[in-house]
């Protein structure tokens, strides 16, 4: 069975903090992403990694920042957070040619 | 890039009775079409998906139909319960790595 996690369910940080979500994944997957998810607005993909040290913009990727040292890992960082980055947010991997498998969600408020 | 619509935003059903999402997509080079189900408070979970060689996909109660020539796939749900209730979304990817996501459909299921 495919497990994604995420370090934190809920998270609350101040406005200019630097700010680190974690993804960890169990199935040697190749493909991992970050998304956030706002009402009305659906999943929106913010970067996205293929391989270990490779990385994509998505659609969204300003005030974002990724890191994927190894395989299993793939990480987001908010260099300076700022309120509108208040959000859910979801990492997903997957192989290749395949449907993507999500984590738990992280709950960001940003105050 | 991909874009991807979804109909309805909301469908209120009541049990026993069936349920159809509809979703449209631009790219024809799209290939690979998962549908997603996310009850209140919990990740998406890929419920079915459907590759563009093929023209229907089934799995118990629910059901994928895709027709590339009019670029459209569509969700079925028959003889819904109180289980079913959740947003639903389709999504539609090309050789890419990146699943375009629809907006989202919130089922909900009278009982």
């Amino acid at each position: 069975d495919v497990k994604v996690t995420q370090s934190s369910r809920y998270l609350v940080k101040r406005t200019g903090e630097k700010v680190f979500l974690e993804c960890v994944q169990d199935m040697d997957h190749e493909n991992m992403f970050w998304y956030r998810q706002d009402p009305g607005l659906g999943l929106r993909l913010i970067y996205f990694s293929y391989d270990v040290k490779m990385k994509e913009k998505g659609d969204i990727p300003e005030g974002y920042s990724v890191s994927r040292e190894k395989k299993e890992r793939f990480s987001l960082i908010l260099e300076s957070a700022s309120t509108n980055q208040t959000s859910m947010y979801l990492c997903a991997s997957s192989y290749l040619d395949s449907g993507q498998y999500f984590g738990p969600g992280t709950r960001l408020t940003v105050t | 890039g991909e874009n991807v619509e979804q109909h309805p935003s909301t469908l209120s059903v009541q049990e026993g009775d069936s349920a159809v999402i509809k979703c449209t997509y631009s790219d024809s080079a799209s290939n690979y079409f998962p549908w997603y189900k996310q009850e209140l408070g919990k990740r998406p979970q890929l419920i079915i998906d459907i590759r563009s060689n093929v023209g229907e996909k089934k799995d118990q109660r629910i059901a994928v139909t895709l027709n590339k020539t009019a670029k459209h796939f569509s969700l079925h749900i028959t003889e819904t319960q109180p289980e079913d209730s959740a947003v639903y979304f389709c999504a539609a990817k090309k050789h890419d790595y990146k699943l375009s996501f629809g907006a989202g459909t919130t089922v909900t299921v009278r009982a």
